[in-house]
């Protein structure tokens, strides 16, 4: 079975910030891991997705996460929040390369003025 | 880039009645496209995958006879839930994805549904 787990339901940071949000998962199988931005009453967007290719994945809107099989982590960053960034964030597995998602509850990030 | 389209955006019903969400992927084929339901403050959860002309495949706990799906062709994909009830108020999401590649998931924005 694979899952994952979200620390941290609400994360706030100040515009400029880094933010930094944690995602760690559980996988009998090398996984598939992605995280997705979903913005108020809208569906989601992919930001980038592990598929064992690099460690280090960047995506889309400055955002880039990191693999640490060791730790069992897929935490996702930002250099410097954007007001633009606030949104609800999920992080999600897959064993099948993305046919069925299983995603994390989810990590509301506000960004302060 | 591939976009999948929902309708209606927002649908408002009353107990007993059955709404009809639809799912198009408007700029590619589909062969499979799967739908999720997302609760207030909650994550999604995969509801069904919808094959193209054959039976759609339910999650363990979601009832096949409530949540119809059906996926006639290769850009349509749709979910009605039948008899609907005040707990059945939540937002639909669907997904899909380019037939035939390995491309990633394409969401549609979702339809809220609000039973009274």
């Amino acid at each position: 079975a694979q899952s994952v787990t979200q620390l941290g339901s609400h994360v706030s940071v100040s515009e400029g910030a880094l933010v930094l949000l944690r995602c760690n998962y559980s996988s009998s199988v090398p996984p598939y891991l992605f995280w997705y931005v979903q913005y108020p009453n809208q569906g989601l967007q992919l930001l980038l997705k592990y598929t064992s290719a690099a460690t280090l994945v960047k995506g889309i809107n400055g955002f880039e996460a990191e693999f640490k099989k060791s730790e069992t982590s897929f935490h996702l960053t930002k250099p410097s929040a954007h007001m633009s960034d606030a949104a609800e964030y999920f992080c999600a597995v897959s064993l099948t390369g993305a046919n069925n998602l299983f995603f994390g509850t989810g990590t509301r990030l506000t960004v302060i003025p | 880039g591939a976009v999948v389209s929902q309708h209606p955006s927002r649908v408002i019903c009353k107990s007993g009645t059955s709404v009809k969400i639809e799912c198009r992927s408007l700029d590619f084929q589909a062969t499979t496209m799967f739908w999720y339901r997302q609760f207030p403050k909650q994550s999604l959860m995969l509801m069904a995958t919808s094959n193209e002309g054959s039976k759609a495949t339910y999650e363990q706990g979601v009832e096949k006879d409530k949540f119809l799906i059906n996926h006639a062709s290769l850009t349509l994909s749709t979910l009605t839930v039948t008899s609907a009830h005040p707990e059945d108020s939540s937002f639909y999401i669907c997904s899909a994805r380019v037939q035939g590649t390995d491309s990633p998931l394409h969401f549609g924005n979702g339809t809220r549904l609000t039973v009274t």
